[in-house]
């Protein structure tokens, strides 16, 4: 299976902040990637998908991007709407898999 | 707009069989361009796929390889529904069990299933 590990587990940030959030592939998977949003007791949202695609009506502070097996998801200026657990997901092969979450919480 | 209603019991008793339904409004099970998942999330093991199906001129189905020999997932089409039986289910089992439409990436979720597995 190929194993997505996601940094940090956690960061704290405030309102109009820039955050990065990593995911690493264990394998090339191209673009076959995703970013999912999930706020407590809430279904996982769809952000991203092909690493740099926006979801319609996900709002443009989100970004995606690719260097090899490395992906980052930025949001170039923190909302209060956005502190949520933040996950990548793999789609090149089966089974498709997950990264463990970040957690964005308020500074 | 694509919704799934999910249906089935919060709880089951180890060894005995979860069973899940899937109701699809905004689309078809049958769909040439979608595939059907279950994917269920705990604290201990995050959020993880256990399988799907699909139609490509006829029915196919992928599953996790941990769960392959007590997993079934199929579609019904005179209902445009699909249905997760889990068997000889343990407390590992438990999770919120999520019923999504996808391809390479999940785009439409179930509100999710709080599933116990306790007697």
């Amino acid at each position: 299976d190929i194993q997505m590990t996601q940094s940090p587990s956690s960061v704290s940030a405030s309102v109009g902040d820039r955050v990065t959030i990593t995911c690493r592939a264990s394998q090339d998977i191209g673009t076959w990637l995703a970013w999912y949003q999930q706020k407590p007791g809430k279904v996982p949202k769809l952000l991203i998908y092909a690493a740099s695609t926006l979801q319609g009506g996900v709002p443009s502070r989100f970004s995606g991007s690719a260097s090899g097996t490395d992906f980052t998801l930025t949001i170039s200026s923190l909302q209060a709407e956005d502190f949520a657990t933040y996950y990548c997901q793999q789609g090149k092969n089966i089974p498709q898999t997950f990264g463990q979450g970040t957690k964005l919480e308020i500074k | 707009q694509v919704q799934l209603q999910q249906s089935g019991p919060g709880l089951v008793k180890p060894s005995q069989t979860l069973s899940l339904t899937c109701a699809i409004s905004g689309d078809s099970v049958s769909s040439n361009s979608a595939t059907w998942n279950w994917v269920r999330q705990s604290p201990s093991r995050g959020l993880e796929w256990l399988g799907r199906t699909y139609y490509r001129a006829k029915w196919l189905e992928d599953y996790t390889a941990s769960a392959i020999g007590r997993i079934i997932i199929q579609p019904d089409t005179s209902k445009n529904q699909f249905s997760l039986q889990l068997s000889s289910v343990t407390p590992e089992d438990t999770a919120v069990y999520y019923c999504v439409r996808g391809w390479n990436w999940f785009d439409s979720w179930g509100q999710g299933t709080l599933v116990t597995v306790s007697s």
